[in-house]
């Protein structure tokens, strides 16, 4: 059984819609990585937290440590955010990794 | 600032053959991390080294595959005799420090084992 789970494993929706992406993890760590995944395969780091929440313009992350659960959310979803949407902990020096959730963003 | 360099892009080798990858860490980064990604499969931690030293290699298989970094140069991930389950790409990453510090993720190496 992963150490990292990820719902959903696939997620349609049309552009403007709110998104979230759940993460659940089993084990203490360190920090939890939001990453993103293009269609090309190039992985872009979204966010590292520890703690509470974060924003990056229409991303917002979120961890809960004593609940080992983590969300991501998009607002006003747009196609070019279409991508798999990686977690990762971290725990001493290496990254454990989800398997991903598939967004489809539609027009 | 230039982001953490992977080279080559793509990799072809024929069955039996050795396949080295190369990975340059971003300036001023000095922990390298190197990762695989299996057909339709999640990333897997394969081994994080420091200059010159293997920090942790409890991911990497036993035999056939080994990793430097060594004091200059990019780090090097080497795969001897590649069979056809090896295809897969091989994404490396760099932070500046162990611990709390965030990891950077180069474009990754795709090997296609024929």
């Amino acid at each position: 059984k992963n150490e990292v789970e990820q719902s959903p494993q696939n997620l349609t929706a049309q552009e403007g819609e709110f998104i979230t992406i759940n993460c659940s993890y089993s084990v203490g760590i360190s920090a939890l990585h939001w990453l993103q995944q293009h269609p090309g395969g190039g992985i872009v780091s979204l966010f590292m937290l520890s703690s509470g929440k974060k924003k990056h313009g229409r991303l917002i992350a979120t961890i809960n440590i004593q609940e080992k659960h983590s969300s991501l959310h998009i607002t006003a979803s747009h196609p070019r955010d279409s991508a798999v949407y990686i977690c990762a902990t971290k725990g001493g020096s290496r990254l454990t990794f989800g398997e991903g959730t598939q967004l489809t963003v539609n027009p | 600032n230039a982001g953490v360099m992977q080279n080559p892009r793509h990799l072809v080798r024929r069955r039996g053959q050795e396949a080295r990858l190369r990975c340059s860490p971003m300036k001023g980064h000095s922990h390298v991390y190197w990762y695989r990604q299996l057909p339709e499969e999640g990333l897997k931690f394969m081994v994080y080294l420091q200059k010159e030293n293997i920090i942790d290699e409890s991911g990497m298989p036993k035999e056939r595959f080994s990793a430097e970094f060594p004091k200059e140069g990019p780090s090097i991930l080497r795969i001897q005799q590649v069979v056809r389950g090896d295809s897969a790409a091989y994404f490396c990453a760099s932070s500046p420090r162990q611990g709390a510090g965030e990891q950077y993720f180069g474009p990754g190496t795709r090997l296609t084992v024929t």
